[in-house]
């Protein structure tokens, strides 16, 4: 069982937004603004999108953004686009280097 | 670029061992805290080791904690991963992961840069 909880699945329609929640308690999410979101497409690697709640890494579309409110954490995708399909998981800190993630949501875009 | 090359991955048996390396390139080691995270197949991502840019600080999940142990030669710009007492469960991607900034800490830690994965396997 992961720390963070997330739902299993999410969908949209291209051109849409869809938001997926990032779940955890006072001892991870919502007791730092250390929250991660990574995207995984199916046989690779993930790829890190967002950092410290809301930040993009250099390269990473303005449509994904992140936000937090106590204990939860989410992810919005804006303007879906069907190469948005794939895998994704948060993390936050946790008192230690080594963080936690979500079990991971699969987003389809339909 | 950066760049990330994991190896050793194979096929063993419970109870056996196994020695994991990562080649960066593109980026001096030495200046970044490295990580090793794991996926099970079908499964989500689970990070099992950290280790600073000096190797000064090191972390297990526990998990691993015991049986496996993280090291580095920032000379020959290398991480490995030292796996014994090897289970089942241990089955896995194993990715070498740089962190997004430098030598992190007190949460400041992101998996900024992802090897392609090498693939351990424990089956009797």
């Amino acid at each position: 069982q992961s720390a963070l909880t997330q739902p299993p699945s999410a969908s949209g329609s291209p051109g849409q937004s869809v938001t997926i929640s990032c779940t955890g308690t006072s001892s991870d999410v919502g007791g730092y603004n250390y929250v991660s979101w990574y995207q995984q497409h199916p046989g690779k690697a993930p790829k890190l999108i967002i950092y410290d709640v809301t930040k993009r890494p250099s390269g990473v579309p303005d449509r994904f953004s992140g936000s937090k409110s106590g204990n939860t954490a989410s992810l919005t995708v804006s303007g879906l686009q069907a190469e948005d399909e794939a895998d994704y998981y948060c993390g936050s800190y946790a008192g230690s280097n080594l963080g936690v993630f979500g079990g991971g949501t699969k987003l389809t875009v339909l | 670029e950066v760049q990330l090359v994991e190896s050793g991955g194979a096929s063993v048996q419970p109870g056996g061992s196994l020695r994991l390396s990562c080649a960066a390139s593109g980026f001096a080691l030495s200046g970044y805290s490295m990580n090793w995270v794991r996926q099970a197949p079908g499964k989500g991502l689970e990070s099992i080791s950290y280790i600073s840019s000096s190797s000064y600080t090191t972390y297990y999940a526990d998990s691993v904690k015991g049986r496996f142990t993280i090291s580095r030669d920032n000379a020959k710009n290398s991480l490995f991963l030292q796996m014994n007492s090897l289970r089942d469960e241990d089955t896995a991607v194993y990715y070498c992961v740089r962190d997004l900034r430098g030598d992190c800490g007190g949460g400041s830690c992101y998996l900024g840069f992802w090897g392609q994965g090498t693939l351990v396997t424990v089956s009797s």
